[in-house]
């Protein structure tokens, strides 16, 4: 079995500021690690996963995460917020494999300050 | 348009009645997963197929759900005789089924209320 849990419900920061949301895992088999994103009344869209290798993994609009296997830990990080970087954000996990359902965390809404 | 579709994106019904959703998923994904959202929540798995058979169902999933995928192309979710603790962002993913495709796809979900 595999859970999430995500820490801040709600984070804000200052345009041009570190974004860092952060996310604990919980997984029984090797997991493959996900961070969506959701705008308001939309579907998710993926960010970066961690399936194998290289722990630091790297994802769309300047955003990456960082696999910690002795911390279970799977956070999320952006050197400079974008005010386009309001939303909502998902860790998630599943199994190693491309054949387990994902689990997701709870979110942590990002706000931008300008 | 080749992402996930999903028909229709809003639903208002009156308690009680049934509703039916669609998702087409991308072509050629033989796996198709129904997700639902509450409001402050993170999105809680209901069910997946694997081709048309429906390999595992959650809890959440009353007898008051039922879903198919009859020629493992498109699937239907329906909820007989809604409730108030329905309404909720229902979101439909696919993938391939491989260890070398791990990321699933999701549409931009149905957002259902009941009055």
């Amino acid at each position: 079995a595999q859970s999430v849990t995500q820490l801040g419900s709600h984070v804000s920061v200052s345009e041009g500021a570190l974004v860092l949301l952060r996310c604990n895992y919980s997984s029984s088999v090797p997991p493959y690690l996900f961070w969506y994103v959701q705008y308001p009344n939309q579907g998710l869209q993926l960010l970066l996963k961690y399936t194998t290798g290289a722990t630091l993994v790297k994802g769309i609009n300047g955003f990456e995460a960082e696999f910690k296997k002795s911390e279970t830990s799977f956070h999320l990080t952006k050197p400079s917020a974008h005010m386009s970087d309001a939303a909502e954000y998902f860790c998630a996990v599943s199994g190693a494999g491309g054949y387990q359902k994902v689990t997701f965390g709870t979110g942590t809404k990002l706000q931008v300050i300008p | 348009d080749t992402g996930v579709s999903q028909n229709p994106r809003h639903k208002i019904t009156k308690r009680g009645q049934n509703v039916t959703f669609r998702c087409d998923p991308i072509s050629e994904h033989n796996r198709l997963y129904w997700y639902r959202q509450t409001l402050g929540q993170g999105p809680e798995f209901l069910t997946y197929f694997q081709n048309e058979a429906q390999l595992e169902k959650s809890r959440l999933l009353s007898d008051r759900f039922s879903a198919e995928r009859p020629k493992g192309s498109f699937s239907t979710l329906e909820i007989q005789r809604t409730e108030q603790g329905d309404s909720a962002m229902y979101l439909c993913a696919s993938k391939l089924s491989s260890s070398m495709n791990t990321e699933a796809f999701f549409g931009q979900g149905t957002r259902l209320t009941v009055v």
